[in-house]
């Protein structure tokens, strides 16, 4: 079954550690997208991909970086986490083959909270 | 900068009254609208969007939303909601980026 996923789910980790969270989607899509997202605030758009070897910031800035060496995986990395990068990370995809974005498909998020 | 602005945070409603969820966008370019839903313990997904055409768009579970250009609302409604419509909804907007407003929590009671 088509479908996009995140691991981990939940994450709680300690200062200065280095992290990785997963976004891997079936689908086929090349566009795929990292948000972050606080309890009762908007979602940030932190860094879009439009396809292998793309990558581009978002709105939202961020000290995370990102890779898209296979249209099918989008990791992000914090390289030292820190408590203010404690939030909601969502990944998400769109249809391909469009200038335009169209609907975009989200995973279930991971929750990172670094003490 | 653009903005998406949801002007109801968390409504209450019972069962079987209608909703209204405002949505106002801040370009008048050509843009996409949508809205998304997250119900809970799930994944956000699409309820409804709007490219061109009629303004009037029809969405899963009996939604809809109205574009109004001359107001930059797309506002969503229902004429009945039920119990399983308690969700987050949250109103979105772009053309190759997608901006997202903070979301209004519905609580639907029995």
């Amino acid at each position: 079954e088509a479908d996009i996923y995140q691991t981990p789910r939940y994450l709680v980790i300690g200062t200065g550690k280095k992290i990785t969270l997963e976004c891997s989607q079936t689908m086929g899509h090349d566009k795929m997208y990292w948000y972050q997202q606080d309890p009762g605030m908007e979602l940030h758009l932190i860094h879009y991909s439009y396809g292998v070897n793309s990558t581009e910031k978002g709105d939202l800035s961020s000290e995370s970086t990102v890779s898209r060496i296979r249209t099918e995986h989008f990791p992000l990395t914090l390289e030292s986490a820190r408590p203010s990068h404690t939030s909601q990370y969502l990944c998400a995809s769109s249809v391909s083959g469009t200038v335009r974005i169209n609907e975009q498909f989200f995973g279930p998020g991971t929750r990172l909270t670094v003490l | 900068a653009q903005s998406v602005s949801q002007h109801n945070h968390h409504v209450i409603l019972s069962e079987a009254a209608s909703l209204e969820l405002g949505c106002n966008y801040s370009y008048g370019g050509t843009v996409n609208l949508f809205w998304y839903v997250q119900y809970p313990g799930q994944h956000l997904q699409l309820l409804l969007k709007y490219f061109s055409g009629d303004p009037l768009v029809k969405g899963i579970k009996g939604f809809e939303a109205e574009f109004i250009k001359s107001k930059f609302s797309f506002n969503l409604r229902k004429p009945s909601v039920q119990w399983s419509d308690t969700a987050e909804y949250f109103c979105a907007w772009g053309y190759q980026k997608v901006t997202f407003g903070t979301g209004t929590k519905l609580q639907v009671i029995p």
